[in-house]
């Protein structure tokens, strides 16, 4: 069974570009969930979803970072413009239920540089 | 808010020796907790869980060890091999999320 995937791995934008990240998570997950992680630090949640529906956006910085999970499945995380502050490892993970008390699935993250 | 942290960031040992990671948490509704292992350039990886209803559960190799009067998380890996090279992160399981600690670095020397 495939796990969570990610892509791209790595991507190098120049600041106040746009760009994008996707996840499809493991089949059958209802729940989606994107972290920030910065070097040396553990991963920090931005945004949580419920099949398509965004049930805990409170972390995700909603002047530049946008997401969407459109059909319940895969889900694409935006940011525009990227700031140099950005530069750092997004995960995508999923897990069967709602969240909380279960383990997560890791994708292996998209590694973004910022220059 | 919640807060997870680990007491010791790096941790080297000799390979064949027993490590302990530590971790301690701040809230205490949290009735789930777990702890991941991380590679460089991979995502984390699932080690071994807990909930607040035991103060011990085993896995191979590791053992989570739970103390709820002082909030307080380990992780033993026994006879520690060069593969367990990695960054351990331990979370607390609360308001439908995850929220990770800082990691330790184990190094393993052969």
């Amino acid at each position: 069974e495939a796990g969570v995937v990610q892509s791209p791995r790595y991507k190098i934008i120049e600041k106040k570009q746009p760009v994008a990240f996707w996840c499809n998570p493991i089949s059958g997950h209802n729940t989606l969930y994107w972290y920030l992680q910065n070097l040396g630090q553990g991963p920090e949640l931005l945004i949580r979803y419920e099949n398509e529906e965004a049930v805990d956006d409170s972390q995700l910085p909603k002047d530049r970072f946008s997401a969407e999970r459109l059909k319940g499945v895969d889900s694409t995380l935006k940011i525009q413009p990227a700031e140099l502050g950005d530069s750092a490892v997004y995960l995508c993970a999923s897990s069967l239920g709602t969240g909380g008390d279960e383990k997560l699935f890791f994708g292996s993250g998209t590694q973004l540089s910022v220059l | 808010g919640e807060n997870v942290g680990l007491h010791l960031p790096t941790l080297s040992v000799q390979e064949g020796d027993n490590s302990i990671i530590n971790c301690a948490y701040s809230n205490s509704a949290s009735d789930y907790f777990i702890w991941y292992k991380q590679e460089s350039g991979k995502g984390p990886q699932f080690i071994i869980d807990i909930r607040s209803n035991m103060d011990k559960r085993q896995g191979q190799r590791v053992t989570v060890l739970l103390n709820k009067t002082v909030k307080h998380l380990s992780l033993q890996i026994a006879a520690t091999q060069p593969g367990d090279s990695a960054v351990y992160f331990c979370a607390q399981g609360s308001n439908y999320k995850l929220t990770f600690g800082k990691g330790t670095l184990l190094t393993v020397n052969p």
